[in-house]
């Protein structure tokens, strides 16, 4: 599975976008970018998935760029309860394992 | 649906004891998975189970075992622990390792002293 790159940490003003970036600069065309997330203490928390095309659903919306190098994960209007780490992964679609990196924490604050 | 549920919440062991930590989930899913998660880590793949009496290795298998007898259930057995063993253990489950989602459990505190 491709090695994924995301920032420690982020902040997010209460009702703005969040913008998650991640690198996934090693990815092959037969790899997905899955996003989950982990709010304090509990089991992860899968969010949305994709290949190349950009996909929305009802908690977020996947930007994956066309060299499919990197993406973008956004909250469209973040909430308190939005803090947590999120995961971006990259794994083939047959695969067994998600190989989950440190994350990106972010806060998102009143 | 329970979804996925883990018992116990929180352990605590002393070095060489043994114990199981159980899971189940009540989705029929085929896939079931162990992972443990150190402080300020991400998850770590144990084992994982494809099937009733099917079960293979992950990332960090040793120091540990699975049997999968049902589709509902997948404990994961400690039989000498360790305190390299201390960790949140969580397991998942998913319909099929074409799908997307895995869905995880509340976890497992485990201490290990």
């Amino acid at each position: 599975d491709a090695k994924t790159t995301q920032p420690p940490s982020m902040d997010c003003a209460e009702g703005r976008a969040a913008n998650l970036p991640c690198n996934h600069s090693t990815i092959s065309g037969n790899e997905y970018v899955y996003w989950y997330r982990q709010i304090h203490s509990q089991g992860p928390q899968y969010i949305i998935h994709g290949l190349k095309n950009n996909e929305t659903n009802e908690m977020a919306s996947l930007i994956i760029t066309e060299d499919r190098k990197s993406s973008t994960l956004i909250l469209p209007h973040a909430t308190l309860r939005d803090t947590a780490v999120y995961y971006c992964i990259v794994r083939f679609q047959g695969g067994n394992k998600l190989v989950f990196g440190a994350g990106t924490i972010l806060r998102v604050k009143s | 649906n329970a979804g996925v549920t883990q018992t116990p919440k929180f352990r605590i062991l002393k070095i060489g004891q043994s114990m199981t930590l159980q899971c189940t989930q009540d989705m029929n899913h085929n896939y079931m998975y162990w992972y443990r998660q150190d402080p300020g880590m991400g998850l770590k793949l144990i084992y994982y189970s494809v099937g009733a009496g099917i079960t293979d290795k992950g990332e960090v298998p040793n120091g540990y075992n699975v049997s999968r007898s049902t589709t509902e259930d997948f404990p994961l057995r400690l039989e000498l622990a360790a305190p390299s063993q201390t960790s949140v253990y969580f397991c998942a489950s998913s319909y099929g390792r074409s799908y997307n989602e895995q869905f995880f459990g509340p976890g497992t505190r485990l201490t290990v002293l």
